[in-house]
């Protein structure tokens, strides 16, 4: 079967750096995926990963290793608007969107 | 409007009525996407299309349906709602499938209760 795996709730404090993971199995691979959805929002694009490598964006960056199945997502100088779901979704062979649960990220003062 | 637009915003409907979903965009995308969210699941497929005209199933098509007449419109329909398909459902659309950098955008959703 295909899945997708992320930590379900991480808490954080404004201004320090925080690091999601995400680990997959699917059946082929055609790309990653991070969104954000801020609660009773829809989800957002961030960010996509095809190649193994670091993609910065801002005060995001996301990682990708195809070989170990893994992604992760790094928000830096995190402020109180980050708090959201973080959801992360594999592309697999027919193209089609595999989603993971989405990991709540809480942010301290 | 701009992006993607789904009605009603919130439902609470009746077990054994029918229900339609409307979402309409106005990017001019090809492929568009109906999704249902609940908690502690991911987002799961419900149906697709990737062209006017052409419908697809997803993860969880049975007790919905859909249609694709036109571009820009993508209606879902419940055809006798049951408790279970109490739910978020998402509408999203995408400009190309088949290409792995295609990216979806999402509508504001619609939130279904179904007693």
């Amino acid at each position: 079967g295909q899945n997708i795996d992320q930590p379900t709730e991480m808490t954080a404090t404004e201004g320090a750096i925080v690091q999601i993971n995400c680990t997959y199995q699917t059946s082929g691979f055609n790309g990653l995926f991070w969104y954000q959805q801020h609660a009773g929002e829809a989800p957002t694009f961030l960010s996509y990963n095809v190649l193994d490598g670091l993609e910065e964006k801002g005060r995001f960056s996301s990682f990708l290793s195809r070989s170990k199945g893994y992604s992760y997502l790094l928000l830096k100088e995190l402020q109180m608007k980050d708090s959201a779901s973080y959801l992360c979704a594999v592309k697999d062979s027919n193209y089609q969107l595999i989603w993971g649960a989405g990991t709540k990220l809480i942010i301290k003062p | 409007i701009a992006g993607i637009t789904q009605a009603p915003t919130s439902q609470i409907l009746a077990a054994g009525r029918r229900m339609t979903l409307r979402c309409t965009q106005d990017m001019r995308h090809n492929a568009m996407y109906w999704y249902r969210q609940d908690l502690g699941l991911g987002l799961r497929l419900i149906h697709y299309s990737n062209t006017a005209g052409t419908t697809g199933k997803g993860e969880v098509p049975d007790g919905y349906s859909v249609s694709r007449a036109n571009t820009d419109d993508f209606p879902l329909t419940l055809a006798s709602a049951v408790p279970s398909q109490t739910s978020v459902y998402f509408c999203a659309s995408s400009d190309e499938t088949g290409k792995g950098a295609d990216t979806q955008y999402f509508g504001p959703g619609t939130r279904l209760t179904v007693l």
